[in-house]
């Protein structure tokens, strides 16, 4: 079956330590994101990857980086640089039609829960 | 930054009944898009509708659009239990690739 699929479903984190989440897709989409979702709130955009070797910065970019070394692949790592951490992470992709801007439907991961120790 | 503003936060209704929930937009979009999630989970596509759109069905959903007041509607006609969730809309524009949500609205159907 195609999807997206994210892991681990619950991750904790020490202080200072770096951690990562992993996002893969079977979809041959070319558009990947990550998104925070804190209790009770809405999806805020981290960072956002249209196509291999390229990513952006969404509106809370600070203390997160990612990587787009592969079609399938957006890891996300939260760095110690980041000192509120604690949120349910989303992953996301869709088909990128050049041209067209954000013009699809977006297929989401079941999500990572990343708690601090 | 939130583009969307939904109301009511929170909503609470009884099995059979419909419930309608309502999102406000500031900028410019393309498209419109409506996402349910249940507590703990992804977010799953309901309906998205264009900007050249104004009304859209699917199955027990009703989405309209009014660009000119920036401003969606989703309506779920006879309400099950199974439908107690979150919803969320999320606008897209040209130009960009991202896609911003709204707080969303927590619906309550009780059986």
């Amino acid at each position: 079956d195609g999807g997206i699929t994210q892991s681990p479903k619950y991750l904790f984190r020490k202080e200072g330590q770096n951690v990562t989440l992993s996002c893969e897709q079977n979809l041959n989409h070319d558009a990947m994101y990550w998104y925070r979702q804190d209790p009770g709130q809405g999806l805020r955009l981290i960072y956002y990857s249209q196509i291999v070797n390229d990513f952006q910065k969404g509106d809370i970019a600070e203390g997160y980086s990612v990587s787009r070394e592969k079609k399938e692949s957006f890891p996300l790592t939260v760095t110690s640089a980041q000192k509120n951490p604690t949120a349910f992470y989303l992953c996301a992709s869709t088909p990128r039609y050049r041209g067209l801007g954000a013009n699809e439907k977006l297929f989401f991961g079941s999500g990572t829960q990343l708690s601090v120790l | 930054s939130q583009q969307g503003e939904e109301d009511p936060q929170a909503l609470s209704i009884q099995e059979g009944e419909n419930a309608t929930m309502n999102c406000s937009y500031k900028t410019s979009i393309n498209n419109l898009q409506w996402y349910r999630q249940n507590s703990g989970r992804g977010l799953v596509h309901l309906i998205l509708i264009r900007s050249n759109e104004r009304e859209k069905h699917s199955g027990r959903l009703r989405v309209t659009l009014d660009t000119s007041k920036k401003s969606s509607s989703l309506l779920i006609t006879a309400s099950r239990a199974a439908d107690t969730a979150s919803y969320f809309c999320a606008t897209g524009s040209s130009g960009t690739y991202k896609y911003i949500f709204g707080t969303g609205t927590r619906l309550k159907v009780l059986a």
